[in-house]
């Protein structure tokens, strides 16, 4: 069963405008979120995440929120740019070293 | 530094045969992790390490695979004998703390034919 689910595969957006990623989980034990970014035939990288005690956290054009109630979280790209083409996977763990990674989502910024 | 580092980068076998994979964790993480990535199921932990030790092997999917962290600076994922159903793009991380940032390798693309 899948603890962390990005239910949108693919999305495209235009360059400049917002782009919002999704991904929902299930266990509310879950305490830290992350979201990796990856290119093809690279390794993902790190992101930006957010703690369970907090409701938002921003790093340049990227902002995390987290809605506890609805077990929810989203990442927010504003402005888009094409270099943030790339696969976006969210993550989740209690705390601890374990991950519990979704699917991911392929994202394309259309020029 | 040099960051995480694999090898092979590709790797294709027949059916059968016993397949090797290799990670390089960064110099000083006290942490390593296996991952398989799928179409199906995104990034699955597959074992993790801390200070050589292994620690969580649940994601194993059967006794076909093993690994092993002989010190500080290598691993090893063993999948023996491999089957078609393996093929996938493994990884391998590692991170200083272990519940914080982990750093990616740029992963194994295996094909079991």
């Amino acid at each position: 069963d899948q603890q962390v689910k990005q239910n949108s595969p693919s999305l495209s957006v235009q360059e400049g405008r917002i782009s919002i990623l999704n991904c929902d989980y299930t266990n509310s034990m879950f305490d830290y979120f992350l979201w990796y970014k990856k290119y093809p035939a690279e390794g993902p990288t790190f992101l930006i995440s957010i703690s369970s005690i907090k409701d938002k956290n921003e790093d340049g054009r990227f902002t995390v929120f987290l809605n506890k109630s609805a077990k929810h979280l989203s990442l927010h790209i504003v402005p888009s740019q094409p270099g943030d083409s790339a696969v976006y996977f969210c993550a989740a763990n209690f705390g601890n070293e374990k991950l519990t990674f979704g699917t991911g989502t392929r994202l394309t910024i259309i020029p | 530094d040099a960051g995480v580092i694999q090898s092979p980068r590709h790797e294709v076998t027949e059916m059968g045969q016993e397949v090797t994979l290799r990670c390089k964790p960064i110099s000083g993480h006290d942490y390593l992790f296996w991952y398989r990535q799928t179409m199906m199921r995104g990034l699955e932990l597959l074992i993790y390490f801390n200070n050589n030790v292994p620690i969580d092997d649940s994601g194993m999917p059967e006794d076909r695979f093993s690994a092993k962290m002989p010190n500080a600076s290598f691993s090893t994922l063993k999948i023996q004998p491999s089957e078609p159903r393996d093929s996938a793009v493994y990884f391998c991380a590692s991170s200083l703390y272990g519940y914080n940032e982990q750093f990616f390798g740029p992963g194994t693309r295996l094909t079991v034919l």
